[in-house]
């Protein structure tokens, strides 16, 4: 089946360190994104990916870097810059630069012990 | 970049009674809208979503949204909740150029006994 799968599900970290979070999708969808999840505020954008070698920032990308090497894969690395990481992170990806419909993972919970 | 206004952080009801939750967004030009559903600890999956066409939107689950366009808003509603109905719910927009997908901050719906 196709679908968008994340990886790990639990994430800790210790402060200090950078810490890379999967994300790939087989759907052959041209674009991808990162999300932020805290209560009570929504989803907020970090980043995202129109096409392979290609991503703009989101509303809060200070902290974050991402690369997109291959269509099919979207990692998301929370650097130490980050100053309150601990939150849940979820991937997403649409057909194209036309966003009909997002698809999701499953989504990371990423904690700094 | 277009924002999402959703206008109840939370909004409690009884089995089987009627249920709106609202959503403004910030323009009126040519937008996306859509709404979605995420349960404990999950990613997002599509409830409905407005394109084009007629403003009444039917989507899975019973659910319904109506876009006004001279109200700036995407309201969802359901005559009959159940239970299973208590989830978080983001309306969402996504505008031209660029498609990016923007969020509001949910509305948790809790269904009583």
């Amino acid at each position: 089946d196709g679908g968008i799968t994340q990886s790990p599900k639990y994430l800790f970290r210790k402060e200090g360190q950078n810490v890379t979070l999967s994300c790939e999708q087989n759907l052959n969808h041209d674009a991808m994104y990162w999300y932020r999840q805290d209560p009570g505020q929504g989803l907020r954008l970090i980043y995202y990916s129109q096409i392979v070698n290609d991503f703009q920032k989101g509303d809060i990308a200070e902290g974050y870097s991402v690369s997109r090497e291959k269509k099919e894969s979207f990692p998301l690395t929370v650097t130490s810059a980050q100053k309150n990481p601990t939150a849940f992170y979820l991937c997403a990806s649409t057909v194209g630069q036309m966003n009909t419909e997002a698809f999701f993972g499953q989504g990371t919970r990423l904690t700094v012990v | 970049a277009q924002s999402v206004t959703q206008l109840d952080s939370q909004v409690p009801v009884f089995e089987e009674a009627p249920v709106e939750l609202r959503c403004n967004y910030s323009s009126s030009v040519s937008v996306y809208l859509f709404w979605y559903v995420q349960y404990p600890n999950q990613g997002l999956q599509l409830l409905l979503k407005y394109l084009s066409g007629s403003t009444l939107v039917k989507g899975i689950n019973g659910f319904e949204a109506e876009f006004n366009k001279s109200q700036t808003s995407f309201h969802l509603r359901k005559p009959s909740v159940h239970i299973s109905d208590t989830a978080e719910y983001f309306c969402a927009v996504s505008d031209p150029p660029d498609y990016d997908m923007r969020f509001g901050a949910g509305t948790r719906l809790t269904v009583k006994p």
